[in-house]
């Protein structure tokens, strides 16, 4: 399978500390996304990283991307209560679609 | 600017019964639609896609069908529901030839199927 794998499946940690995920994958990308879920929700795109890219920040965000190793981590600082959800990385290997390929996502838990 | 409207967004249904739920994309023309399924604690598998009206491609066979009847209307059906069918849908689209994949997600409907 293709499907990018995350890790941890779930955690938890206190308000103000940083959170940080991972996610493998198997074959080479065009690009690499991760979305967030809130319980019952869409998914909602945060950031994307392109297989040429290293490390991208968007406000207390940060991912970066290893392709030698096939994997990329998802890190966001100073959390909030408010970033409880799910969090999804998702694979880009092209195609005229742009097909994604998700993982089954680490639930985040942020206790204030 | 672009919205995505899905519906309904919970569905209890009898084992056997037809089933038939909607996504329409406003503010953006010749959008890729695709159908996902969300089973409980897993990712997002990937049912149907399609790049223009009645171009419709399936990842997986199964008890469903889509239909794609106007350029911004992506439809998901199924004439005899299983309870194998339960789970989380969500309708996404994606601006086409912009291969880098982005999709932009409805809010989901859940389907109970008793």
């Amino acid at each position: 399978s293709q499907q990018g794998e995350e890790d941890p499946q779930a955690l938890s940690i206190q308000e103000g500390e940083n959170a940080t995920m991972n996610c493998s994958y198997k074959t080479s990308i065009n690009n690499l996304q991760w979305y967030r879920q809130n319980s019952g929700r869409g998914l909602v795109h945060l950031i994307l990283i392109r297989s040429n890219e290293r490390e991208k920040h968007s406000g207390r965000l940060r991912v970066t991307l290893d392709t030698s190793k096939k994997s990329s981590s998802l890190l966001i600082t100073a959390s909030r209560a408010a970033d409880t959800a799910s969090y999804f990385c998702a694979t880009n290997y092209g195609g005229s679609q742009g097909n994604l390929i998700f993982g089954k996502g680490t639930k985040l838990s942020v206790k204030p | 600017s672009q919205t995505i409207h899905q519906w309904p967004a919970t569905l209890v249904q009898p084992v056997g019964s037809p089933l038939s739920l909607e996504c329409t994309v406003e503010g953006t023309s010749n959008p890729n639609l695709y159908w996902y399924r969300q089973a409980a604690g897993r990712g997002l598998q990937l049912l149907f896609y399609s790049v223009g009206i009645g171009q419709i491609s399936s990842e997986v066979p199964q008890n469903l069908s889509a239909s794609r009847p106007q350029d911004r209307q992506f439809i998901l059906s199924s004439k005899k529901l299983l309870l194998s069918d339960s789970g989380f849908y969500l309708c996404a689209w994606s601006v086409q030839g912009a291969n880098t994949g982005e999709l932009f997600f409805g809010e989901g409907s859940r389907l109970t199927v008793l």
